[in-house]
């Protein structure tokens, strides 16, 4: 079974809807990350957490919010979803042990309409 | 702040020797990170560097020097497999350490 997964894989919406994203992991590391990754921008950094009670805002977070409900789950919400929020969304941990390391989720493709 | 710059593309034959560069400005340096990830696909780890030197790791190596802002990714007998992006991130010093900062990606295909 896959250390960090996603889902869902892929979802379409209509702009205004609230989507909600979702990341959970086995591997037993405290800080969880959520990023965007758009043709031609790389991947950017929305929020990361490193506990239940700690959230941060990445680069950016504007319209989006998070909810870490576990330390194996940190869901990502977009309120009300527009079409420049388009993107393919990944969720990472971090095995903060030993050299940073992030390993990612096999991400979740979103397209607004 | 941040500024990481790598090749948009580059072409490659199969089985040769292919090495991309990354360049960077920080305010703060504190390691550098190579992903590799297919079209569609999760980034995966490739290599770590913190301190200057080559690193060495299969048919990939991963070159750091501080002093200059330069690291390249060193990609040997190359497969076709081997086609797809690459990824250099710069983890800053001090208070934004738990942020990687990520350049836009060097998408390299090889050709039989």
């Amino acid at each position: 079974d896959a250390d960090v997964t996603q889902t869902p894989r892929n979802r379409i919406t209509k702009t205004g809807k609230r989507i909600m994203l979702e990341c959970s992991q086995t591997k037993g590391h405290d800080r969880m990350y959520w990023y965007r990754q758009d043709p031609g921008l790389g991947l950017r950094l929305i929020y990361y957490s490193f506990d239940v009670k700690d959230i941060n805002k990445g680069e950016i977070s504007d319209g989006y919010s998070v909810s870490r409900q576990a330390q194996a789950k940190f869901s990502l919400s977009l309120e009300s979803a527009i079409p420049n929020q388009t993107a393919l969304y990944f969720c990472a941990t971090v095995d903060s042990s030993a050299t940073d390391t992030q390993y990612f989720g096999p991400g979740t493709r979103l397209t607004v309409l | 702040g941040q500024n990481i710059d790598q090749p948009t593309e580059m072409t490659a034959t199969e089985g040769a020797i292919v090495q991309i560069n990354c360049t960077y400005q920080t305010s703060g340096f504190n390691g550098l990170f190579w992903y590799q990830q297919h079209a569609g696909e999760a980034p995966t780890f490739l290599s770590y560097n913190v301190l200057d030197g080559l690193e060495e790791k299969g048919r990939f190596s991963s070159f750091l020097s501080r002093s200059k802002g330069y690291s390249y990714l060193l990609l040997k007998e190359l497969q076709m497999k081997d086609s797809a992006s690459y990824l250099c991130a710069v983890r800053p010093s001090g208070a934004g350490s738990y942020q990687l900062t990520f350049g836009k990606g060097t998408k390299l295909s090889v050709i039989p």
